[in-house]
């Protein structure tokens, strides 16, 4: 089955300053790359996806770029906010993650310091 | 405005009781599913359904059961409670809408299940 790795487990950075978390993923065939984040106490929420068709994409501060050949994704959040703050897990998913549900990462804290 | 719920927040359970987790979600998705999330894990799939009276294993069922007998309604059964099956468990669902490949999958706010 798929394997999802996330880096870094925890992230600290300045307020304004940039975030960048990092996955790979194992099988070739996976073709659907979500973002979600969980704010404490609260369930995780889909911030930004990607599809396997696409190398980028991007959504006001947030952006997601995938390279297919490398097998790996990452998140970039520019000017950091403090409601950044939240643990983020990356996944993916062979078949779309309808019905078949999804391979998360590990997660990332994210922790936004004034 | 979407919505996932779970019967209770927080749970405390004894060692080989039979505890039920319910899932409502009242924006007529046909999938649901059933994590757990620990810490350094992340979250893992236990079961989902695509329809009612449908299941299927996810990567770790052992130790659970699940039901669905209405559409809105998601059940994950602990048969006998054990110690290692205290966690987060998080409820989703998500559309099988014609034409949408990649479905967003809406999550409930959890239940913090401890089981002594």
């Amino acid at each position: 089955g798929e394997n999802v790795e996330q880096h870094p487990s925890t992230l600290s950075v300045q307020e304004g300053d940039s975030a960048v978390i990092k996955c790979t993923y194992s099988d070739s065939a996976s073709n659907y790359f979500p973002w979600y984040k969980q704010e404490l106490g609260k369930g995780p929420q889909l911030i930004i996806d990607i599809r396997s068709n696409v190398g980028e994409k991007k959504d006001q501060r947030i952006a997601v770029t995938l390279n297919k050949t490398a097998k790996h994704f990452s998140l970039h959040i520019t000017e950091t906010q403090p409601e950044d703050s939240a643990v983020y897990f990356c996944a993916a998913s062979i078949e779309g993650g309808g019905a078949d549900g999804l391979t998360f990462g590990k997660g990332t804290h994210l922790i936004i310091q004034p | 405005d979407v919505k996932v719920t779970q019967s209770s927040r927080y749970l405390v359970k004894r060692t080989g009781e039979k505890v039920f987790l319910e899932c409502v979600q009242d924006m007529d998705h046909e999938n649901m599913f059933w994590y757990r999330q620990d810490p350094g894990l992340g979250l893992r799939l236990i079961y989902f359904s695509y329809d009612v009276k449908m299941k299927e294993k996810g990567d770790i069922p052992e130790g659970y059961s699940v039901s669905r007998e209405k559409k809105e309604r998601f059940s994950l059964i602990l048969e006998s409670a054990s110690t290692n099956q205290t966690s987060m468990y998080l409820c989703a669902s998500s559309s099988q809408s014609a034409g949408v490949i990649y479905n967003e999958q809406f999550f409930g706010p959890g239940t913090r299940l401890t089981v002594l």
